[in-house]
């Protein structure tokens, strides 16, 4: 059980396009979804954290304009990276938690802007 | 200071020995604790969650707890090359409402050599 499912796991971009990450609770009802970023050798960095239903928190220093956060159901949770430049490629990784406070990860997905 | 400290490693032993990993943390609001093995690209897997003083056993994990020092361990008894990876300690402060949002340590990878 409490399987994240993500997609696409790896993805390439061209500058300026806009990229859609799907984040899934497969087999339970995510109450909170959490959106990270991971650099090479470096800890995950939590980017936003949202709620069904209502908007996303996002982190001090994450532009929420650029990391469009929806998630619109209990189950479905989308980042859309938009205009992504160089910069932006990364590992994003979601997680999902239930009405316990045990956070299940994706597998993550590996973005890469040309 | 960072909230949670973490020895980043790299930890290199022999199959079969004994692991010790560790994590100390300055805000004693910090009240449950959670352990994550992460493989190289992939999303964090949750190994143990713990949320008082003491031990917690899982076939070969060990998870332990000391909130007056402030300080958690993993042990990995009869080590194996699967268990190479980076571990990550994360927290969560007692009265984070609803984000129940992880503070994680920076990780340490572990290599286990056959």
């Amino acid at each position: 059980g409490a399987v994240v499912s993500q997609h696409p796991s790896w993805v390439i971009c061209k500058s300026g396009t806009s990229v859609k990450i799907e984040c899934r609770s497969l087999d339970f009802q995510a109450t909170t979804m959490f959106w990270y970023r991971q650099f090479p050798k470096q800890s995950l960095m939590l980017m936003a954290t949202s709620n069904e239903g209502s908007k996303a928190t996002y982190e001090q220093g994450v532009e929420k304009d650029k990391f469009l956060i929806n998630h619109a159901s209990l189950t479905l949770s989308t980042l859309t990276v938009t205009s992504a430049h160089p910069e932006d490629s990364s590992f994003y990784i979601c997680s999902a938690r239930d009405l316990g406070r045990e956070q299940y990860f994706g597998p993550g997905t590996r973005l890469t802007v040309t | 200071q960072k909230e949670v400290e973490q020895d980043p490693g790299p930890l290199s032993v022999p199959e079969g020995a004994i692991v010790s990993l560790n994590c100390t943390y300055s805000n004693s609001a910090f009240q449950y604790f959670m352990w994550y093995r992460q493989y190289s690209r992939k999303g964090p897997e949750l190994l143990m969650y713990t949320y008082s003083s003491g031990n917690k056993e899982d076939g070969r994990f060990t998870a332990q707890v000391d909130k007056s020092s402030k300080y958690i361990s993993l042990f990995i008894r009869d080590s194996q090359p699967s268990d190479s990876a980076t571990y990550l300690c994360a927290m969560i402060p007692f009265g984070s409402g609803n984000t129940g949002k992880l503070i994680f340590g920076q990780g340490t990878t572990l290599q286990v050599k056959p």
